[in-house]
């Protein structure tokens, strides 16, 4: 088992680019989710998908998009990057079934943006 | 939006104590989980817990679910350098699909 898979694991953009990170579990979760991490802000989410064909918007979902492809893959499009998009971004999924909430990260993409 | 309040925000031990940390909220959860993240990857689940009072261990570390479920505690027994990392508490409410996270806990371990 891989668990949760992230690429690119770097990428550097200029401003008004755009980009698509992906993101596959292969622990047959039913959730998954999209966070960032910034210096003193913990953990953010940005959007997350409870079930395959549905998906919600999170704490900071401005700038983003999202597209659950499948049961195994969960994307996170960036339109227009932007400075403020700065970011360690990190995907995790979840059971969400018997009662089971914990989620499991994958090892993040560091993204800048100039 | 809800908040979890971590604390210490920091530790500097030195390598065998035994360290404490814990996690407090205003409302209440259902769920508390504890995860450890190294530098440069993603965050590692240590412990699950499920019901008030649960007390579970992972090796070294003992996480408790306060009885008021509103909070929950994380030891570390005879610490080691691998111990360094950050200490995130998270936490979930009735009915949420969501996790609420805390800033973390940063622990550094002197050799």
């Amino acid at each position: 088992n891989a668990g949760v898979t992230q690429t690119p694991k770097f990428q550097v953009l200029k401003t008004g680019q755009s980009m698509t990170l992906q993101c596959a579990q292969d622990m047959n979760h039913n959730s998954m989710y999209w966070y960032r991490q910034d210096p003193g802000m913990g953990l953010r989410l940005i959007y997350y998908s409870a079930s395959e064909g549905t998906t919600d918007k999170g704490e900071v979902p401005n700038g983003y998009n999202v597209s659950r492809l499948n049961k195994r893959e969960f994307s996170l499009r960036l339109e227009s990057a932007a400075p403020s998009q700065t970011s360690v971004y990190f995907c995790a999924s979840s059971p969400r079934t018997g009662g089971l909430y914990e989620q499991y990260f994958g090892p993040g993409t560091r993204l800048t943006v100039t | 939006g809800q908040q979890l309040n971590q604390s210490p925000q920091s530790m500097f031990i030195q390598e065998g104590e035994d360290v404490s940390m814990n996690c407090t909220s205003s409302s209440i959860f259902n769920t508390w989980l504890w995860y450890k993240q190294d530098p440069g990857e993603g965050p590692v689940l240590l412990i699950a817990l499920y019901k008030a009072g649960e007390l579970t261990s992972n090796g070294r570390l003992t996480a408790q679910f306060g009885i008021t479920r509103k909070d929950s505690f994380l030891n570390i027994s005879a610490s080691i350098p691998s111990d360094v990392g950050i200490y995130f508490c998270a936490g979930r409410q009735g009915g949420s699909e969501k996790l609420v996270f805390g800033k973390g806990t940063k622990l550094t371990v002197n050799p």
